[in-house]
């Protein structure tokens, strides 16, 4: 089945380095979206990317999508502790059932004051 | 954050008795989610619903049932839980009312520890 791999796992930075976590699937997305989860708390939305080779930035967040629509990769720049957390990219193939996200298994990022 | 609660927050139970967890939702979204989240796992689907008593399998659905009676209630149901179960649940839900747009939204969790 289909499979959205993200590496790396755990991440752990200085203040003010930058940080990219990169998110690969087996198959063609429709789209792909990005999450954050808090230390203790819930996923929440970040942003969605649908079309092939998009970039959209977010402040000092930037994110991508391959121009095959296979990887996407989200690039934090100067992290701040307030970045702290695990982001999860979320796969959505039409060829599947409608409304399931395959999710990977996100990338913690510890930051160091 | 979207209207979403569940209940409870957190409980411990022991191996071999029933559970079930609420989700409520005050959207009036059509798609509701059951997720399971386990170090090293990330998130994975246990069932979902796409409408009032329309329901289907996610990948990790063994052990596992659920019930939508109503467009705002999704139950999840351990018929008898086992130390395996011992998990964070999370309710999500979304409505697809444009094309290529499957947002979810997730609610609090629940922490289930199953003894």
């Amino acid at each position: 089945g289909q499979q959205v791999m993200q590496i790396p796992q755990y991440q752990h930075v200085q203040e003010g380095e930058d940080f990219t976590t990169y998110c690969n699937s087996s198959t063609t997305l429709s789209n792909i979206q990005w999450y954050k989860q808090r230390p203790g708390g819930h996923p929440v939305f970040l942003i969605q990317l649908v079309k092939s080779g998009e970039v959209k930035k977010q402040k000092r967040l930037t994110f991508q999508f391959g121009e095959a629509k296979k990887n996407s990769s989200l690039h934090i720049t100067a992290t701040q502790t307030t970045d702290v957390g695990t982001y999860f990219c979320a796969g959505l193939n039409y060829g599947g059932s409608q409304g399931n996200l395959i999710f990977g298994k996100g990338t913690k990022l510890s930051v160091k004051p | 954050d979207a209207g979403i609660t569940q209940s409870p927050r957190h409980k411990v139970t022991e191996t071999g008795t029933p559970v079930t967890l609420r989700c409520h939702q005050t959207e009036n979204h059509r798609y509701m989610y059951w997720y399971r989240q386990d170090p090293g796992h990330g998130l994975r689907l246990i069932h979902y619903s796409y409408g009032v008593k329309d329901t289907d399998k996610g990948e990790v659905s063994d052990g596992y049932s659920v019930s939508r009676s109503k467009t705002e209630d999704f139950l999840l149901t351990l018929e008898s839980a086992t130390s395996s179960q011992t998990s964070v649940y999370f309710c999500a839900i979304s409505e697809s009312t444009v094309i290529r747009q499957e947002t979810q939204y997730f609610g609090p969790g629940t922490r289930l520890l199953v003894l």
